[in-house]
């Protein structure tokens, strides 16, 4: 199975400033044929299932705020809040859908400074 | 709106059985792969089965291989999942997920139900 290492396990940024998560796979996520990277973010709040904001690792889900950006190449990610708003609290995961079984990351909790 | 509406949770003793149902509604149900993600209290998500469109392909959590047995029925636009032998360790919360796509992989997870809570205790 592919492993997904997700750092740092937490994070607390002032609002306004600029958070970022980092992912990597233990295994190289670009698709040679097509040149698409099978890795999507995940943003789960309080209560409630998770929900997607990224796909093909730097695609946003449509009505995500465009202060979520997702980066990287390979088996190295990121995924960028330019601003942090307080609604932004959240728990986000990092996931692979390049082989079966998909697996996630262990997450990222994100709070506010 | 589409909707993923998840029941069938409860409390089981150790060895009993559970069958969860997932109804769908808001999308065309029989063109897209549908999956069953847990998460444990206060932990992380994991995958435990999915299921392609057309049923011919199934997957499953190594935890759960065996134990646990994906279906769907695409003229009731509904996802299933037979639990059999539970174990104190398959205690979660577990979501009804639609794939972006058909197969198994290769599509990301792009929407999720609320989830049923499945607690194994005696």
């Amino acid at each position: 199975d592919i492993v997904m290492t997700q750092s740092p396990e937490s994070l607390a940024v002032s609002l306004g400033e600029r958070a970022t998560i980092n992912c990597r796979s233990s295994q190289n996520l670009l698709y040679n044929s097509n040149n698409k990277i099978y890795l999507a973010w995940y943003q789960q709040k309080p209560g409630q299932p998770p929900r997607v904001l990224i796909y093909w690792a730097s695609t946003r889900e449509s009505g995500v705020p465009d202060r979520f950006s997702g980066g990287g190449s390979g088996t190295d990610f990121t995924l960028t809040i330019s601003s942090l708003q307080a609604e932004d609290v959240a728990v986000y995961y990092c996931q692979q859908y390049y082989t079966t079984p998909p697996t996630f990351g262990q997450g990222t909790k994100v709070e506010i400074k | 709106e589409v909707q993923l509406v998840e029941s069938g949770g409860g409390l089981v003793q150790p060895g009993g059985s559970l069958r969860l149902s997932c109804a769908a509604s808001g999308f065309t149900f029989d063109a897209y792969a549908m999956h069953w993600v847990r998460q444990v209290r206060g932990k992380g998500l994991e995958w435990v089965s999915g299921i392609s469109w057309n049923s011919e392909a199934t997957g499953y959590a190594a935890s759960v291989k065996g134990r646990f047995t994906v279906s769907r029925d695409n003229a009731k636009k509904s996802l299933y999942l037979q639990m059999n032998t539970l174990r104190s360790e398959d205690t979660a919360m577990y979501h009804c997920v639609k794939s972006s796509g058909v197969w198994l992989s290769h599509d990301h997870m792009d929407v999720w139900g609320k989830g049923t809570t499945v607690t194994v205790s005696s």
